[in-house]
């Protein structure tokens, strides 16, 4: 059963705590990004990676770090620089190859704080 | 920054008619995608355009892009109730990653 696989479903942080939001993907895919969205909104870029061992910052990396020693996992942490963490979280896949633009998303995380 | 911004925000019909939902852009791009959201849930992918297509249609859904006037639409024909959810435009321009478009909310009244 392929796809991406986020974890947990709903994750409560308290005040000055980094919590980290699971995403794994067993399409062989090279490409991994992180969207956060607010209510009503639309999606904006964390962070991304197109390889192992290498991501950048997308529009609102800031209070956010990544990871990606593995192709298959991308966690994300939210760390207590980020003063504003409740959304709905996001992780999605893409190969790269030339006939694959098409991104694959996970079912998402819901960081509520307490 | 938002590249696609879609219009209505919101839409609500009735079943069995047709929902159009418009897409506007600001730079080149390679294609577009259209996505749906059901609440709560993560994106699927409906279908992509690329910049050289003007129309393409896949079942009940048909995508129009003009690259002239940066800007696409999303045809829903004889809409369902289970077509209730949030649509979004995203734009590749080759560079990083899609950019998402704010939304339109569809509301099918059975």
């Amino acid at each position: 059963d392929g796809g991406i696989t986020q974890s947990p479903k709903y994750l409560f942080r308290k005040e000055g705590q980094n919590v980290t939001l699971s995403c794994e993907q067993n399409l062989n895919h090279d490409a991994m990004y992180w969207y956060r969205q607010d209510p009503g909104q639309g999606l904006r870029l964390i962070y991304y990676s197109q390889i192992v061992n290498d991501f950048q910052k997308g529009d609102i990396a800031e209070g956010y770090s990544v990871s990606r020693e593995k192709k298959e996992s991308f966690p994300l942490t939210v760390t207590s620089a980020q003063k504003n963490p409740t959304a709905f979280y996001l992780c999605a896949s893409r190969s790269t190859g030339t006939k694959s633009e098409t991104q694959y998303f996970g079912p998402g995380t819901r960081l509520l704080v307490l | 920054s938002q590249q696609g911004e879609e219009d209505p925000q919101a839409l609500s019909i009735q079943e069995g008619e047709n929902a159009t939902m418009n897409c506007s852009y600001k730079t080149s791009i390679n294609n577009l995608q259209w996505y749906r959201q059901n609440s709560g849930r993560g994106l699927v992918h409906l279908i992509l355009i690329r910049s050289n297509e003007r129309e393409k249609h896949s079942g009940r859904l048909r995508v129009t892009l003009d690259t002239s006037k940066k800007s696409s639409s999303l045809l829903i024909t004889a809409s369902r109730a289970a077509d209730t959810a949030s649509y979004f435009c995203a734009t590749d321009t080759g560079r990083r990653a899609l950019t998402f478009g704010s939304g339109t909310r569809l509301q099918v009244q059975p």
